[in-house]
């Protein structure tokens, strides 16, 4: 597609529930970025791909997050036992760059609210 | 890790003024600094970039500067309008600041 496609655009979930979010990155781009955003701050960084190998995988807050990019393309960010304080709007961006040094292309993220 | 802070949280101007939002990070590695600018509801996107080989940077109405030694780097808005009202954020690498709500009143 044209840009970053993400999926679901929304999601409300009870705590404890398990949850996935999809990611459908620009054709062609390599490098693959998840960040969450809570309300009033900036996008905090999760994992960072480069094909389809985890390069960077420092922002998970804790073992509940895991995140998969099987064919280096569409990548997947897996939330088990999901918790009130995951409630946020979770960015995938692309880049064509190889390496942390270029403009992230980002999705229009998905919502999840846990009740 | 990459820690970034950035000054001031909100900014407001008036049309015509300029704007100036100043970020500070801590790893003396990182090599690439944007910025990004993301309007109520919508997504990030990058308005302009540095790389570290770089002092300064100007795109028409915005430039960038940027201190390696100091690790300070800032975005200068000139000339504002109601349409650059939105939150700017730098980043070092990957790694975001908290961001700064520039309101610009007409």
């Amino acid at each position: 597609g044209a840009g970053v496609s993400q999926t679901p655009s929304n999601k409300v979930t009870e705590k404890g529930k398990y949850v996935e979010l999809r990611c459908d990155p620009i054709s062609g781009h390599t490098a693959l970025y998840w960040y969450r955003q809570s309300l009033g701050q900036g996008p905090e960084f999760l994992i960072y791909f480069q094909g389809t190998g985890a390069a960077d995988d420092s922002g998970l807050p804790n073992d509940r997050f895991f995140a998969v990019r099987p064919e280096g393309s569409v990548s997947t960010l897996k939330i088990q036992r999901t918790e009130r304080g995951d409630s946020a709007v979770y960015l995938c961006a692309s880049s064509l760059s190889r390496g942390a040094g270029g403009e992230l292309f980002f999705g229009e993220g998905s919502r999840l609210t846990v009740l | 890790g990459e820690n970034v802070e950035q000054h001031p949280s909100t900014l407001s101007v008036q049309e015509g003024d300029s704007a100036v939002i100043k970020c500070t990070y801590s790893d003396s590695a990182s090599n690439y600094f944007p910025w990004y600018k993301q309007e109520l509801g919508k997504r990030p996107q990058l308005i302009i970039d540095i790389r570290s080989n770089v002092g300064e940077k100007k795109d028409q109405r915005i430039a960038v500067t940027l201190n390696k030694t100091a690790k300070h780097f800032s975005l200068h808005i000139t000339e504002t309008q109601p349409e650059d009202s939105a939150v700017y954020f730098c980043a070092a690498s990957s790694v975001f600041g908290p961001g700064t709500r520039l309101s610009v009143l007409p």
